[in-house]
């Protein structure tokens, strides 16, 4: 089945430090891919997305490419800020169903000063 | 344009209680979503409309949970009777049709529910 998995947290970084966020996923056929962001006492926010193999989705300076050789979708950004402390989420939606969303388990990034 | 709003957003009850979430889509939105998270985990799919019809609801617990949308617009979660296992954050998410893949689903805040 359809699955996605992502890098253990939490993630703490220094202020203007790079960041990564490895996902992986497992899908028939060709899905489109998502992060979404949750910061503290919000909803899930849509990041970025990439429908189509070497898309790359960006969005406030984080940028990721959809890489299906490797069945991945890494969340990147060259100079992480404090406000970027939050809980992203990779997801996928497989072009085999009805559009659900189906999410990794979070990452949780903190970003001191 | 208002987003995805949701209440109320936290519940303390008691297992075996019953309770009842409320959601109201953007408007023009005809797929509803709610999704269960719970703590430390991705959410999870429960139940998808698209208006007023029930698409997958292959995840809900249906001996315990029930949703409907009966006018196609806002929609209403229930658990009864609720287990500890309950306590989760139940997220309502919209989006104008599921089909396409640069489809977006737009989520409100959330109901926090602890089940003591």
């Amino acid at each position: 089945g359809n699955s996605v998995t992502q890098m253990e947290g939490p993630v703490t970084l220094s202020e203007e430090a790079f960041l990564t966020i490895n996902c992986t996923y497992t899908a028939t056929g060709y899905p489109s891919l998502f992060w979404y962001v949750q910061y503290p006492g919000e909803g899930l926010q849509l990041l970025l997305k990439a429908t189509k193999a070497d898309d790359k989705g960006s969005n406030k300076g984080f940028e990721a490419t959809y890489r299906k050789e490797t069945t991945s979708f890494h969340l990147e950004k060259g100079s992480v800020q404090v406000s970027d402390s939050a809980v992203y989420f990779c997801a996928l939606k497989s072009t085999s169903n009805t559009g659900k969303l189906i999410f990794g388990q979070g990452t949780t990034l903190q970003v001191k000063p | 344009e208002a987003g995805v709003a949701q209440s109320p957003r936290y519940k303390i009850i008691e297992k075996r209680q019953s309770v009842a979430f409320w959601c109201n889509p953007i408007s023009g939105h005809a797929t509803l979503y709610w999704y269960q998270q719970i703590l430390g985990q991705g959410p999870k799919l429960l139940i998808q409309f698209q208006n007023n019809g029930v698409v997958d609801d292959s995840q809900l617990p249906k001996d315990r949970f029930s949703a409907e949308r009966l006018k196609g617009v806002d929609s209403t979660l229930k658990i009864q009777p609720a287990k500890l296992e309950d306590s989760a954050v139940y997220l309502c998410a919209s989006s104008l049709a599921s089909g396409s893949s640069t489809d977006t689903q737009y989520f409100g805040p959330g109901t926090r529910l602890t089940v003591l």
